[in-house]
């Protein structure tokens, strides 16, 4: 079966410093892959997606940056953190467009 | 621009009782349609799909309507239970397209 894995799934981070999410899937190949923005008591936001390898798809203008390095791997960066940028991010996976995708349990992210 | 949005942002319920949650979206050509349930401090988790082809669908527990005269989608869930305690996300996708496209969510609550 396939399983979806984040970390870490806390983070506090000073303004300023940098960023790396890392997403990784098992159990399937080529999967679409999904970084997705939750504020609290707000829905989803998608910031990037991809479709393969080196395949990035940016949603909304940000200093975020996506990677996917590897067909199962999904990274989320940021050379200098932002107030702003505090939030649930969440990576999903799907076989395809119009699937289901399932989610990570995300990781708490707090700038101070 | 297009939306999907939610009637109701809190529903009680109490155990035992049925339980429907509504979804309006305004895409014409939203071909995809799904449900998510968000526990607190996780990942949504899949409930249910369906396609523009169908107007009705049951899972365990639960059934997905959707209207397209209307534009209209719902979730209900049979003999609540407590631990259907959790906010409910509807979301969208036209045919063949790669994202989602998520509603703000209602929390449901279940009253012992």
């Amino acid at each position: 079966s396939q399983t979806i894995h984040q970390w870490p799934a806390t983070l506090v981070q000073p303004v300023g410093s940098p960023l790396s999410l890392e997403c990784t899937v098992e159990g399937t190949s080529n999967p679409n892959l999904y970084w997705y923005r939750q504020a609290a008591g707000r829905g989803l936001q998608l910031l990037f997606y991809s479709v393969g390898i080196g395949q990035i798809s940016s949603e909304v203008p940000q200093n975020l940056s996506a990677s996917r390095p590897q067909d199962r791997q999904f990274i989320l960066s940021s050379k200098k953190l932002l107030l702003s940028d505090s939030g649930f991010y969440l990576c999903a996976w799907s076989l395809a467009g119009n699937q289901p995708q399932h989610f990570g349990d995300g990781t708490r992210l707090s700038i101070l | 621009g297009e939306s999907v949005g939610l009637h109701l942002p809190t529903l009680s319920v109490q155990e035992g009782d049925n339980s429907i949650i509504n979804c309006a979206y305004s895409n014409s050509a939203s071909d995809y349609f799904i449900w998510y349930k968000q526990e607190s401090g996780k990942g949504p988790q899949f409930i249910i799909d369906i396609r523009s082809n169908m107007d009705k669908r049951q899972g365990q527990r639960v059934t997905v309507l959707l209207n397209k005269t209307v534009k209209h989608l719902s979730l209900q869930i049979a003999a609540t239970q407590p631990g259907d305690s959790a906010v409910y996300f509807c979301a969208e996708a036209p045919f063949g397209n790669e994202k989602l496209t998520f509603g703000t969510g209602t929390r449901l609550t279940i009253i012992p």
